[in-house]
């Protein structure tokens, strides 16, 4: 039974350039939540998919960022233009029911220089 | 008012003692609350949920939670220095969809 997976790991990228993220959710979890991280916050909430659909972004969610979920599987999140406010831990999260504990995958570490 | 609040630490404990961990939430509205670790340069790994008043026990884990008093709290037993982590506290907020608002977390250090 894998957990969920996150690719890649670790992105240093210049100001200015797009990174796209790509995560993998635990088999037959139809709930996918992407949340970013600050040194010494906890995870703040971005973006939902119940399935292919996207049912929720936050605030935090500028028009530079866009995520998807194609055929309800895997995720992207993509960030166009970069800033060095972007570098954080962006995380992604599975769970099977709406009340359900959400799994984190191991994160992807952005440095935007 | 921050909608999860948790004190920063560090709190210090020597192995083999308790440790208790505590947090405080606004929204009156929450029914699931969870505790995660996170170990540094780590993501964070679910040991506890809680959905009801009262104590949860899972080895030397025990979550509590006071819905009256906005209050839920994790006492770790015997504790031992791999338990030195940052522990979030998480609620679920439903406001039409489910999402987890996090506390800053606790630094816990467990010293030899």
């Amino acid at each position: 039974d894998t957990g969920v997976s996150q690719d890649p790991r670790h992105k240093i990228t210049k100001r200015g350039q797009n990174v796209t993220f790509r995560c993998d959710p635990i088999s037959e979890h139809n709930r996918l939540y992407w949340y970013r991280q600050t040194l010494g916050q906890g995870p703040e909430f971005l973006t939902y998919f119940q399935n292919e659909a996207q049912l929720e972004k936050s605030r935090l969610l500028s028009d530079r960022f866009s995520a998807e979920r194609p055929k309800g599987s895997f995720s992207t999140l993509e960030i166009q233009r970069t800033e060095q406010g972007d570098s954080a831990m962006y995380l992604c999260a599975s769970s099977l029911a709406p009340e359900g504990e959400q799994f984190f995958g191991p994160g992807t570490r952005l440095t935007v220089l | 008012q921050k909608e999860v609040e948790q004190n920063s630490g560090p709190l210090s404990v020597p192995e083999g003692a308790i440790a208790s961990l505590n947090c405080t939430y606004s929204d009156r509205v929450s029914q699931s609350f969870f505790w995660y670790r996170q170990y540094s340069g780590k993501s964070p790994e679910l040991i506890m949920s809680i959905y009801s008043n009262g104590d949860k026990e899972d080895g030397r884990f025990t979550a509590q939670l006071n819905k009256a008093s906005q209050y839920v709290s994790l006492l770790i037993r015997d504790s031992q220095p791999s338990d030195s982590a940052t522990y979030l506290c998480a609620i679920l907020q439903n406001t039409g969809f489910q999402k987890l608002v996090f506390g800053t977390g606790t630094r816990l250090l467990v010293s030899p």
